[in-house]
């Protein structure tokens, strides 16, 4: 099974902090990461997917960064606002199939 | 915009009954998913399909099985419900190369 790590676990900012957690994974067959945005009440939604060694996204004001020979990607949030509370979830995995995912960092950000 | 529908949103079972849970999609997707997630332990994958009549066993199958009949729609049965598979379960779908589309979740109790 493939092991996937999310930090932290949880996380409370103030509304206009800047925050950034981490998902780390085996670095050995990788193919793709994808990110995920999971609100209370909703749907997990798709936020990135990122498949290059030091590849860049951004959404917003919202981007993710990849290292593959390391096998970690960041998340950052840029002047965090309430509606960004939410579990980000990461998962490593093939091109067709099942995704790996990790246990997801979940984000309070306080007015 | 693809759509992942499933039945209930709330579900409440007793001990030992039979329970199914549907999931369709609308965009003729090969792969669909079943997942659960608890506090603490992230989404765990219970079943698979790759394909109509096709099932792979995920990482926690035990006490459940699944249907595909037809493509659009994947079900997750709950052979004899006990209280430890209250839970928000997730169906999502997928095309090679793309991520996953969740739908909406169950939560079910088992009182």
């Amino acid at each position: 099974i493939l092991n996937v790590e999310q930090s932290p676990q949880s996380l409370h900012v103030q509304e206009g902090d800047s925050t950034n957690f981490t998902c780390s994974f085996p670095s050995s067959n990788f193919y793709a990461l994808h990110w995920y945005r999971w609100e209370t009440a909703k749907s997990p939604e798709a936020l990135f997917v990122m498949t290059l060694n030091g590849d860049e996204k951004k959404k917003g004001r919202i981007s993710a960064t990849l290292n593959t020979k390391e096998g970690y990607s960041y998340l950052y949030i840029k002047g965090s606002q309430p509606e960004d509370s939410a579990t980000y979830l990461c998962a490593p995995g093939p091109n067709t199939g099942k995704l790996i995912f990790g246990q997801g960092t979940t984000l309070q950000v306080k007015p | 915009d693809v759509k992942v529908t499933q039945s209930s949103r709330y579900l409440v079972k007793r001990t030992g009954e039979k329970v199914f849970l549907e999931c369709v999609q609308d965009m003729d997707h090969e792969n669909m998913f079943w997942y659960r997630q608890d506090p603490g332990l992230g989404l765990r994958l219970i079943y698979f399909s790759y394909d109509v009549k096709m099932k792979e066993k995920g990482d926690i199958p035990e006490g459940y099985s699944v249907s595909r009949e037809k493509k659009e729609r994947f079900s997750l049965i709950l052979e004899s419900a006990s209280t430890n598979q209250t839970s928000m379960y997730l169906c999502a779908s997928r095309r090679d190369s793309y991520g996953y589309t969740f739908g909406s979740g169950t939560r079910l109790t088992v009182v």
